[in-house]
């Protein structure tokens, strides 16, 4: 398994500010993930971050609005940028260890209110 | 395009009962089907998974069988305890390089 910490947990942030989520992993990964889950929505994913190249970004998410950092191979970041309520969700770090989904992990996710 | 849904939430049942949460998929091909499970506080993780037609993924008291005639993967469980309290989340996974499709997540309640 993987021991993932995302930070923070919850926030509260008022419209057109930006919010950086943090997301450590306790040993080296290659792939880490970044997912977001809207109010009665389903898992969708923002983007891929792998170490050393530019994120991949699955279309309708765009790097202006969500900056992702990937510095080394346990860490990595998420900014959601000029907020507003539609931003709404739980984001979600996930790394894989290995080949097959079996090797998918997740942190506890970050809950985003904007108001 | 590919697509899970499951059956809406909340779902509340009392210790021992009987459990299912439906799950239907629409994919081409033929995809792996997955179950994740994500109690309080926790990320989530993998339940259990089958990877062609027919097989059962197990884990836990858990069962979902890979039902191609019926494009279905439910999940089942003979007796719930307070500790299966969680949101349970079906996925698939159609193609090499491509993401995970989940569905909205059902949650389950058991009170004791």
């Amino acid at each position: 398994s993987a021991v993932i910490s995302q930070k923070p947990s919850r926030d509260i942030c008022q419209r057109g500010t930006s919010l950086t989520i943090q997301c450590q992993v306790d040993s080296q990964v290659t792939m880490m993930f970044w997912y977001r889950q809207q109010p009665g929505q389903s898992l969708t994913l923002i983007a891929t971050a792998n170490q050393g190249s530019e994120a991949t970004y699955e279309s309708g998410f765009v790097i202006d609005k969500f900056p992702i950092s990937r510095p080394n191979l346990t860490f990595s970041t998420l900014t959601v940028s000029n907020m507003s309520p539609e931003d709404s969700s739980i984001y979600l770090c996930s790394v894989q260890r290995g080949q097959g989904y079996e090797k998918l992990f997740f942190g506890s996710g970050t809950q985003l209110s904007v108001l | 395009g590919n697509s899970v849904t499951q059956m809406e939430g909340p779902v509340t049942l009392s210790e021992e009962a009987f459990l299912t949460i439906n799950c239907t998929y629409t994919a081409t091909g033929y995809p792996s089907l997955f179950w994740y499970v994500q109690y309080p506080g926790e990320g989530l993780q993998l339940l259990l998974k089958a990877t062609k037609a027919d097989d059962k993924g197990s884990n836990k008291g858990f069962e979902a069988t890979y039902r191609k005639e019926t494009t279905s993967f439910h999940l089942e469980k003979g007796s719930v305890q307070v500790s299966d309290s969680a949101v349970y989340f079906c996925a698939l996974h159609n193609q090499a390089g491509t993401a995970l499709i989940f569905g909205k997540g059902t949650t389950l309640s058991v009170s004791s």
